[in-house]
């Protein structure tokens, strides 16, 4: 496996259920993303892991539940979902720079991410 | 607050024409990057090509290139000698330069579409 994976590829679910959501990069990257994808709106940033721990909780819903056990794997934890939760849900990994540097920049690379479908 | 504006929700041209996307943004920073993402139909986001705000010349990747217009606040992208492969959504995103959470403000995309 390369880059960023994501699985499942495609997840339908009830407003009832629980499930997970998984990502894992192979790049040896220290920062790991998630992002909700709505059609026709701008990518929305849900949350951000720098060497593992969250730096960023862009007022996400606490149905919406992020773990990132280690470097190299994200989770996102579903709970009691809304039909407007249906969305593509895409993750994302960098690697993280020192703070502080003026120009300072990483690249993400993006995994193919998971249609998700809440009925 | 940093915000990217794609006024061309969708756009067609001819294999081999070359097409132009528009972007505009809006931000009080004086140091960032802009970028230029592109997600085919396998969904998979890739970058194709970014620029520093710092640099004035215009960043190119072969049949990609960019118009920067900093005091105009304006990254078009042109695609030279357009391929069916370039079929996709494309996304202009913007990055303060230095945010330690490295936060992407992305534009809601152009579907280009390049027919045969």
């Amino acid at each position: 496996e390369t880059g960023v994976t994501q699985t499942p590829r495609h997840l339908v679910m009830g407003m009832t259920n629980k499930k997970s959501l998984k990502c894992e990069q192979h790049l040896g990257h220290n920062a790991m993303y998630w992002y909700k994808q709505s059609a026709k709106k701008p990518l929305e940033l849900m949350f951000v892991y720098n060497f593992k721990e969250q730096t960023e909780n862009n007022s996400v819903p606490s149905r919406f539940s992020p773990e990132c056990p280690n470097s190299s794997h994200l989770f996102l934890h579903l709970h009691t979902l809304q039909p407007e939760d249906s969305a593509l849900y895409l993750c994302a990994s960098s690697q993280d720079l020192l703070s502080g540097l003026t120009y300072s920049y990483n690249e993400q690379f993006f995994g193919p991410g998971t249609r998700l479908t809440v009925l | 607050a940093q915000t990217v504006t794609q006024s061309q929700p969708e756009m067609s041209v001819q294999e081999a024409e070359t097409v132009t996307l528009s972007c505009t943004y809006d931000t009080s920073e004086n140091n960032y990057y802009l970028f230029w993402y592109k997600q085919p139909p396998s969904r998979q986001m890739i970058l194709v090509i970014r620029q520093e705000a710092y640099k004035q010349q215009n960043a190119t990747e072969n049949r990609f290139s960019v118009n920067f217009q900093k005091a105009a606040k304006s990254f078009s992208l042109k695609i030279s000698d357009s391929q069916l492969g370039d079929t996709a959504m494309y996304f202009c995103a913007f990055m303060v330069s230095g945010d330690s959470n490295y936060q992407l403000i992305w534009g809601a995309g152009t579907k280009l579409i390049i027919k045969p």
